[in-house]
């Protein structure tokens, strides 16, 4: 089976410039998370999904940042003018939803984003 | 307070040998469940192993054992026959279960480098 899929796997764009960051999801799970990770701040979760409606948001940084998940197979991470000081790895992750706490995610390889 | 604590920043061991990874971790929910992933230099996060907080036995995943100490609330990793391959940032993380969310906390991660 196919993993997580992250697109574009790098991304180098200019101060102000929107970036548009992509999941495809696992078949079949239920829970969609978008991580940033960062030097200084580690692992932080921005937002997810459950069954393709957003659960929590109160991770995204500000109103730059904006996520969807139009159906079970995709989703989005977007900011909105971007800023050097988002400058990060863009993890996005899923899960089956087979139970609280027993659930397992699984990470796409990551999106290496450098707002120049 | 921090909810999971990894205490070693970095961490040697020759190749072939055993080495303990240190997780500990604070709830005051009765379900949860510890996670273990790597990230080697490449990037991306692969899960290694789960312990549920019901779980009586130690998980264990080939050369991957978890020594979970509920009463000390430690969750530590035990990566016997260590390989080169081994080398990577190891990060603990935990999902509690009595408010029903679905977030993973995650630790700092330890960084782990096998010798030869």
């Amino acid at each position: 089976d196919a993993g997580v899929i992250q697109s574009p796997r790098h991304e180098v764009t200019e101060m102000g410039q929107e970036v548009t960051l992509r999941c495809k999801p696992i078949s079949g799970h239920d829970y969609l998370f978008w991580y940033r990770q960062t030097m200084m701040r580690g692992l932080e979760l921005l937002i997810y999904f459950n069954n393709n409606v957003p659960i929590d948001d109160s991770g995204m940084p500000e109103d730059r940042f904006s996520a969807k998940m139009p159906n079970a197979s995709f989703s989005t991470l977007k900011i909105q003018p971007s800023e050097p000081r988002d400058s990060a790895v863009y993890f996005c992750a899923s899960s089956p939803g087979t139970g609280v706490f027993t659930d397992t995610q699984y990470f796409g390889p990551g999106t290496r984003l450098t707002v120049l | 307070a921090q909810k999971i604590t990894q205490t070693q920043p970095g961490m040697f061991v020759q190749e072939k040998e055993a080495v303990t990874l240190d997780c500990t971790y604070d709830t005051s929910d009765q379900s949860y469940g510890l996670f273990w992933y790597k990230q080697p230099s490449s990037g991306e996060m692969i899960f290694l192993i789960y312990q549920g907080s019901y779980d009586e036995q130690n998980a264990t995943e080939g050369r991957y054992s978890l020594n979970f100490q509920k009463a000390r609330k430690s969750a530590n990793l035990v990566i016997s026959a260590s390989q080169l391959g081994d080398s990577a940032m190891y990060f603990c993380a935990m999902r509690e279960g009595r408010r029903n969310t679905d977030k993973l906390i995650f630790g700092t991660g330890t960084r782990l480098q096998v010798f030869p």
